[in-house]
C-alpha cells in the first residue's frame, strides 16, 4: 500500500458525459501527479500540482482540468468524454516538487474508466 | 524528441531463472533513471533510482545497471519468482518538474511455474 488513494476504482460511463476522478496524496507529500495509462501508450503525465498551484503539464487535453485544494488532494475532471478517453487514471504523489529530480514518486491503484 | 525504447516488448521465462531486460534512451539532457514494477490492473512501483554517477544499483533480487556513455540500462532479476511477473516500465528524467519524465511502454514478464 502506496498511502494514496484513489476514488473510485472503475466507472462506466457514456461518451459526452463528465467524471471527476479523486486522489489522496500521502500524508506529508504536496504534489500530485496525474497519469494516463491506455493499453497502446503506456504512462502518460498529464499534469502536476504542488501545495495547490499548477507546477508542470504534460499531454493533458483540453477537455480535462485539475485541481488541488487546501487539504492537499486533488481532483481531476474529464469532460465530454469520448470513447479513446477509456484508460487507467493515476494519480501519484511526492514530498516536494521536483518530481523528475531523483524523488520517489508513489501511485495509487488508479481510477479505470471505461466510455460506452 | 526524447524516447524511451525497451526490450524485449513481453518475455517468458521459468520460475528460478534469471533474466535480464534493456532500456535504451535517447533523453536529453540526464538527471536520472528509474525502473518502475507494475502488477497488472495497479499502480507502478519504484524499484530503483539511479543518477549520473552511478552504475549499479541493487534492491533485493532487482540490479539495476547504467551507462550513460551508451544511453543504455538494464534490469536484472536473479532467482525469479511467481510474484516477479509484472510490467516493468523504465523512466528517464531529462531534469526539471514531471513534465521532463519520458516513459517506456514497458517489457511484460512471466514467470511460469
Amino acid at each position: 500500500d502506496s498511502g494514496v488513494t484513489q476514488t473510485p476504482k472503475h466507472l462506466i460511463t457514456a461518451t459526452g458525459q463528465r467524471v471527476t476522478l479523486r486522489c489522496s496524496p500521502r500524508s506529508g507529500d504536496l504534489s500530485v501527479y496525474w497519469y494516463q495509462q491506455s493499453l497502446d501508450q503506456g504512462l502518460q503525465f498529464l499534469i502536476q500540482y504542488y501545495n495547490g498551484e499548477e507546477r508542470a503539464k504534460g499531454n493533458i487535453l483540453e477537455r480535462f482540468s485539475a485541481q488541488q485544494f487546501p487539504d492537499l488532494h486533488s481532483e481531476l475532471n474529464l469532460s465530454s468524454l469520448e470513447l479513446g478517453d477509456s484508460a487507467l487514471y493515476f494519480c501519484a504523489s511526492s514530498h516536494a516538487t521536483a518530481g523528475g529530480r531523483g524523488e520517489t514518486q508513489y501511485f495509487g491503484p488508479g481510477t479505470r474508466l471505461l466510455v460506452l | 524528441k526524447n524516447q524511451v525504447e525497451q526490450s524485449p516488448q513481453s518475455l517468458i521465462i521459468l520460475e528460478g531463472k534469471n533474466c535480464t531486460l534493456q532500456c535504451n534512451y535517447t533523453v536529453s539532457p540526464f538527471s536520472n533513471l528509474r525502473w518502475y514494477k507494475q502488477d497488472t490492473g495497479r499502480g507502478p512501483v519504484s524499484l530503483t533510482i539511479m543518477t549520473f554517477s552511478e552504475n549499479t544499483k541493487s534492491n533485493g533480487r532487482y540490479t539495476a545497471t547504467l551507462d550513460a556513455d551508451t544511453k543504455q540500462s538494464s534490469l536484472h532479476i536473479t532467482a525469479s519468482q511467481l510474484s516477479d511477473s509484472a510490467s516493468y516500465i523504465c523512466v528517464v528524467s531529462a531534469g526539471g518538474g514531471a513534465d521532463g519524465l519520458t516513459f517506456g511502454k514497458g517489457t511484460h514478464l512471466i514467470i511460469q511455474p
